[in-house]
C-alpha cells in the first residue's frame, strides 16, 4: 500500500499570501494517478488537480500542481477567503487508492 | 454532469449490515467513462477509499474491507449499493458515493452530498 504523507499538517496563512502544501509517496507514483481536493467544512470534497498539474473544470489558475516520482506539491498563489480549507491528495496509481491525511490552510 | 445522491438508513447496530444507495442522475452508469465508487469519512478525521465497481460488475476494494465489503451495480435503476456487514463503531462515518473518471487519471470529479452513518445500539 502507497502511503501519502502531507505536510504541512496545519498551514496558518493570511489572505493574499501564498500557500505550498507537499505530499510524499511511500513509493514513486505515476504522475498521471495523482489529484487534489479541496474540502470545506460541512460540505463534500472537489476536485482541483489531476494528472498531478491539470486543473479541473472551472478552478481558478492560482492553483496549480507539481511534482512527480514520490514528490507532489499544491500551490495556491494568493489566497483568497474562499481557499481557506482542507486539502487532500490521492494516488491512483496503485490499489488501494490511498489519501493523504490532509493539510488545513487557516486564517492566520 | 452527473448528480450522485446517497440513500439508506442513518443508524444502523453494531454487527449488523450497512447498506448504502447511490442514484446517478442526469448521465449513464453504462457510461465507459466512469468507475463508481465509495470513499468514508469518520466524524472529524480524513477521507478513506472503501472501494468501487464498473458498470460491467468488476469490483475493487480497499484491502482492509473486503471481507466485510460489496459493492454492486443496477444499471436497471442506474444506481449502485454499499453493503459493508459486521459493523461496529469504528464504522460509524459520512458516507460519499463518486464517479472516477477514466480520463482524469481516475479522479473524483462528482461526489454525493454525504450520508452519516452512525453505528449504534
Amino acid at each position: 500500500e502507497i502511503v501519502l504523507t502531507q505536510s504541512p499538517g496545519t498551514l496558518s496563512l493570511s489572505p493574499g499570501e501564498r500557500a505550498t502544501l507537499s505530499c510524499r509517496a511511500s513509493q514513486t507514483v505515476s504522475s498521471s494517478h495523482l489529484v487534489w481536493y479541496q474540502q470545506k467544512v460541512g460540505q463534500s470534497p472537489r476536485l482541483l488537480i489531476y494528472g498531478a498539474a491539470n486543473r479541473a473544470t472551472g478552478i481558478p489558475d492560482r492553483f496549480s500542481g507539481s511534482g512527480s516520482g514520490t514528490d507532489f506539491t499544491l500551490t495556491i498563489s494568493r489566497l483568497e477567503p474562499e481557499d481557506f480549507a482542507v486539502y487532500y491528495c490521492q494516488q491512483y496509481s496503485n490499489s488501494p487508492w490511498t489519501f493523504g491525511q490532509g493539510t488545513k490552510v487557516e486564517i492566520k | 454532469q452527473s448528480q450522485l445522491q446517497e440513500s439508506g438508513p442513518g443508524v444502523v447496530k453494531p454487527s449488523e449490515t450497512l447498506s448504502l444507495t447511490c442514484t446517478v442522475s442526469g448521465g449513464s452508469i453504462t457510461s465507459d467513462a466512469y468507475y463508481w465508487g465509495w470513499v468514508r469519512q469518520p466524524p472529524g478525521k480524513g477521507l478513506e477509499w472503501i472501494g468501487g465497481v464498473y458498470f460491467s460488475g468488476n469490483t475493487y476494494y480497499s484491502p482492509s474491507l473486503r471481507s466485510r465489503l460489496n459493492i454492486s451495480v443496477d444499471t436497471s435503476k442506474n444506481q449502485f449499493s454499499l453493503n459493508l456487514t459486521s459493523v461496529t463503531a469504528a464504522d460509524t462515518a459520512v458516507y460519499y458515493c463518486a464517479r472516477h473518471n477514466r480520463f482524469k487519471g481516475t479522479a473524483i470529479d462528482s461526489w454525493g452530498q454525504g450520508s452519516l452513518v452512525t453505528v449504534s445500539s
